[in-house]
């Protein structure tokens, strides 16, 4: 079966520091692969999808970029953190229907 | 995006049936109804989908009226782990799911 991994679970960072957040996916091959975020109290927004190694599309402007150097690895990653960068990072994945997407646990973000 | 309309909150018994209504009268013809719910600290998890036809899995029933202006979903046996935020999102096929406030549903013993 699939399973869809983040990593860290919640995370502290100064404004301005770097970020770096993880998501890896096992038990299936060639995935589409999504980055979301929800502010406190909000809905979720789509920030990056990929249908492919080295293949990256951006849904909204941001200091935000995202990578996926492997099949089942995306990486989402700033330069320098803002305060509103803080918020509930959720990484999911689909094969078949585009819509039909399993989240991972996700990342808790607080930028001080 | 066909908006879609959602009661804010709303409370079901343990074991009684919970019908989520979703009113969606801007829906066009090649958009799908999903459905999905985030239970509290947890990522979304998708339960149904469908177009035009009712549609039933091991989770929950859709039933989708034949104008296609408005949606039910319907839990069948509510349980405590059901309280969530459900969110009903009309989209199209195309990777670009948008969620909204959703209906939270607390479910009581």
């Amino acid at each position: 079966s699939q399973t869809i991994h983040q990593w860290p679970a919640t995370l502290v960072q100064p404004v301005g520091s770097p970020l770096s957040l993880e998501c890896t996916v096992e038990g299936t091959s060639n995935p589409n692969l999504y980055w979301y975020r929800q502010a406190a109290g909000r809905g979720l927004q789509l920030l990056f999808y990929s249908v492919g190694i080295g293949q990256i599309s951006s849904e909204v402007p941001q200091n935000l970029s995202a990578s996926r150097p492997q099949d089942r690895q995306f990486i989402l990653s700033s330069k320098k953190l803002l305060l509103s960068d803080s918020g509930f990072y959720l990484c999911a994945w689909t094969m078949y229907h585009p819509n039909e997407q399993f989240f991972g646990p996700g990342t808790r973000l607080t930028v001080l | 995006d066909a908006k879609t309309t959602q009661p804010t909150s709303m409370d079901c018994a343990e074991g009684r049936a919970a019908n989520l209504p979703c009113n969606h009268s801007t829906i066009s013809g090649n958009e799908y109804v999903y459905w999905y719910r985030q239970i509290h600290s947890q990522g979304p998890q998708y339960i149904i989908h469908g177009l035009k036809n009712n549609e039933t899995n091991e989770m929950a029933s859709l039933i989708i009226t034949e104008d296609r202006k408005s949606s039910t979903l319907i839990l069948p046996h509510a349980t405590l782990r059901d309280t969530a935020v459900y969110y009903c999102i009309v989209r199209l096929n195309d990777y670009k799911l948008s969620f909204g406030a959703g209906t939270t549903v607390t479910v009581r013993a």
